[in-house]
């Protein structure tokens, strides 16, 4: 089965950097990738990460250790429109499909 | 590149009720078509995939159903609508290739009452 933990609400201030942590089980592994989706809207593709390392985008980064299962999303300089939910997702071991995370709200205060 | 309609945006339907919802897609051919089910505050629930036309996968057991009468079509149905089945649908669709990157749909947000 598959299985993926996140932290369920994060908050952080304006200008600041936040890090999203995801972990996941899973019987086989294609990569992880995030998204990020604002209240009432569909889920945005963020980044994804098939090798160990660090894939940077702006000022979203993502790090993927295959060896720990472990994965995190790192915003820097935050800003009020970062509000919003994040998931980090796997695909299965068929590469058939997408197994989402629970999702870590991020609040970004003033 | 993609884009995906769905419609209706909201719906409010009667328990027992039966349901459709449509998804059309653009600017891809032979992609692989999703739905999921996101309730309040929560995470995706995957509920079909379709690799192809009349193609169904199911991940969970439920009263609902899925068809695929065209390659840029998916469609969600139920015959009699429960309470549970309250919440936002998603339609998804990625390449056939097995890119990494799922595109959405801007979703059905349903209420069963």
């Amino acid at each position: 089965g598959q299985s993926l933990e996140q932290p369920s609400e994060v908050t952080a201030v304006e200008g600041a950097i936040v890090q999203i942590n995801c972990t996941y089980q899973t019987s086989g592994f294609y990569g992880l990738s995030w998204y990020q989706q604002h209240d009432g809207g569909a889920p945005t593709f963020l980044s994804y990460n098939a090798l160990d390392g660090l894939e940077e985008t702006g000022r979203f980064s993502s790090f993927l250790s295959r060896s720990d299962s472990y994965g995190y999303l790192l915003l820097q300089e935050l800003q009020m429109k970062d509000s919003a939910s994040y998931f980090c997702a796997v695909r299965d071991n068929y590469g058939q499909n997408f197994v989402f995370g629970p999702g870590t709200r991020l609040s970004v205060l003033p | 590149s993609q884009t995906i309609h769905q419609w209706p945006a909201t719906l409010v339907q009667p328990v027992g009720s039966p349901l459709s919802l449509e998804c059309t897609v653009e600017g891809t051919s032979n992609p692989n078509l999703y739905w999921y089910r996101q309730a309040a505050g929560r995470g995706l629930q995957l509920l079909f995939y379709s690799v192809g036309i009349g193609q169904i996968s199911s991940e969970v057991p439920q009263n609902l159903s899925a068809s695929r009468p065209q390659d840029r079509q998916f469609i969600l149905s139920s015959k009699k609508l429960l309470l549970s089945d309250s919440g936002f649908y998603l339609c998804a669709l990625d390449e056939i290739s097995g890119g990494y990157e799922q595109y959405f749909g801007p979703g059905t947000r349903l209420t069963v009452t």
